[in-house]
């Protein structure tokens, strides 16, 4: 079985701290992990993902094989930053994903 | 291109109703998924495809039925609504491959009452 926990609900700060979306997951094969952004109603988007280890509007994310995290790091937000952020888990051959909870990100000026 | 497609936007519906979602892609995607966001629940899978005339269920299936006749829609049909299917509806698809991402629609808010 594969799950994803992100522990905390809601997450502030305020602009120009640093921040961190905690991400956990349990999985016991090689998964492939996702961050996803849900601005406020609308879809949701893709904002990384851990095969291509790429840096999106300033977010990264590390996998960590060791201690199966992939948390969402941000070295400066951006009031623009405020969103529910999804972390995602795929597993598999039918491309499922597994999501977290959700944290609320708010940024406050 | 429109990407993910999902209509309607909104509906109210009285217990007992039954209707349809659809969701339609122009991506050319195998897969295409149907899942229901609820507060403090995340996302969670309803039912799901991986290609036209196939359909399997997901975490949550029940009270839900889907199809999928053409490669590029994919319907979720509520026999006979109730209150606790009261949710926003997303539908996603993606191609196939290590690390593609699913593409999401807008989202139907449904409310039962």
């Amino acid at each position: 079985a594969q799950r994803v926990t992100q522990p905390e609900k809601l997450l502030s700060v305020f602009k120009g701290a640093p921040v961190e979306l905690k991400c956990n997951y349990s999985y016991s094969g090689s998964p492939e992990l996702f961050w996803y952004v849900q601005y406020s109603r609308q879809r949701l988007q893709l904002l990384l993902r851990h095969i291509s280890r790429e840096s999106i509007k300033g977010f990264t994310a590390d996998l960590n094989k060791g201690e199966t995290s992939f948390h969402l790091k941000k070295p400066f937000a951006q009031e623009e930053d405020s969103a529910m952020y999804y972390c995602a888990l795929s597993g598999g051959s039918n491309y499922k994903l597994t999501f977290g909870k959700g944290t609320l990100l708010t940024v406050n000026p | 291109n429109a990407g993910v497609t999902q209509t309607p936007k909104f509906r109210v519906l009285k217990t007992g109703q039954s209707m349809t979602l659809l969701c339609a892609q122009d991506m050319n995607h195998e897969y295409m998924y149907w899942y229901r966001q609820d507060p403090g629940m995340g996302l969670r899978l309803i039912h799901y495809s991986v290609g036209e005339g196939t359909t399997a269920k997901g975490e949550v299936p029940d009270g839900y039925n889907v199809s999928r006749l053409k490669k590029q829609n994919f319907l979720l049909g509520l026999e006979s609504a109730a209150p606790s299917q009261t949710s926003v509806y997303f539908c996603a698809s993606t191609r196939t491959g290590r690390g593609q991402p699913q593409h999401f629609g807008d989202g139907t808010r449904l409310s039962i009452l």
